[in-house]
């Protein structure tokens, strides 16, 4: 296990259809955080999860977004009834302590058309 | 709102000059200051963090200067490289919050050979 993997790296979907990207960080990690980068920005918060609870979440994660960590491994986000505001990169990242600093994985570009 | 804010937007350096990046935060709970390099459909990766009770911190070409009376930090890249060519983020985070980094708009840097 090198690095935090996303699946998948691209996805092209319709407005209005839901999306679920996987992300599975490196196996010690017990943090777990989503960002969304959009082109010529910084990274943004989303969510966190500390194992398997979701300890916070940002305004910018509506109610059509959704997240997940079974078991504390992998995660799952969710997007329902995609918008075309929803086109982002989505990364997610995982560490074992913050100041450690995050291990980014190669990130899931999102387009809605 | 942006709590941390980045300049220059875009950064050209000859190879061999020195490369710096300014950033300014606003929320005086941050006291864990990382630097992220970015290259194109990559994750962004750790580069170099400072906590403000040191105010530089250097490894190999890359130091980070922290003005904490300021509100400030920087960092120097030294006899900079075509391959530092990339874009960089300067972050910041409350350690004892466990979560969220807020992350600069982000430099383009580009080194000329």
């Amino acid at each position: 296990d090198t690095g935090v993997s996303q699946d998948p790296r691209h996805k092209i979907t319709k407005r209005g259809q839901n999306v679920t990207f996987r992300c599975d960080p490196i196996s010690e990690h017990n943090r777990l955080y989503w960002y969304r980068q959009t082109l010529g920005q910084g990274p943004e918060f989303l969510t966190y999860f500390q194992n398997e609870a979701q300890l916070e979440k940002s305004r910018l994660l509506s109610d059509r977004f959704s997240a997940e960590r079974p078991k504390g491994s992998f995660s799952t986000l969710e997007i329902q009834r995609t918008e075309q505001g929803d086109s982002a990169m989505y990364l997610c990242a995982s560490s074992l302590w913050l100041d450690d600093g995050y291990t980014f994985g190669s990130g899931t570009r999102l387009t809605v058309v | 709102q942006q709590q941390v804010k980045q300049s220059p937007q875009s950064l050209i350096v000859q190879k061999g000059g020195i490369s710096i990046i300014n950033c300014a935060y606003e929320n005086t709970a941050f006291d864990y200051f990382p630097w992220y390099q970015q290259f194109p459909g990559k994750g962004p990766a750790l580069l170099i963090a400072i906590r403000p009770d040191v105010s530089e911190k250097k490894e190999g070409r890359f130091t980070i200067s922290f003005n904490k009376s300021a509100k400030q930090f920087s960092l120097h890249i030294m006899d900079s490289q075509p391959g530092d060519s990339a874009t960089y983020f300067c972050a910041a985070s409350p350690l004892t919050s466990g979560s969220r980094l807020t992350f600069g708009e982000g430099t383009q840097l580009t080194v000329n050979p």
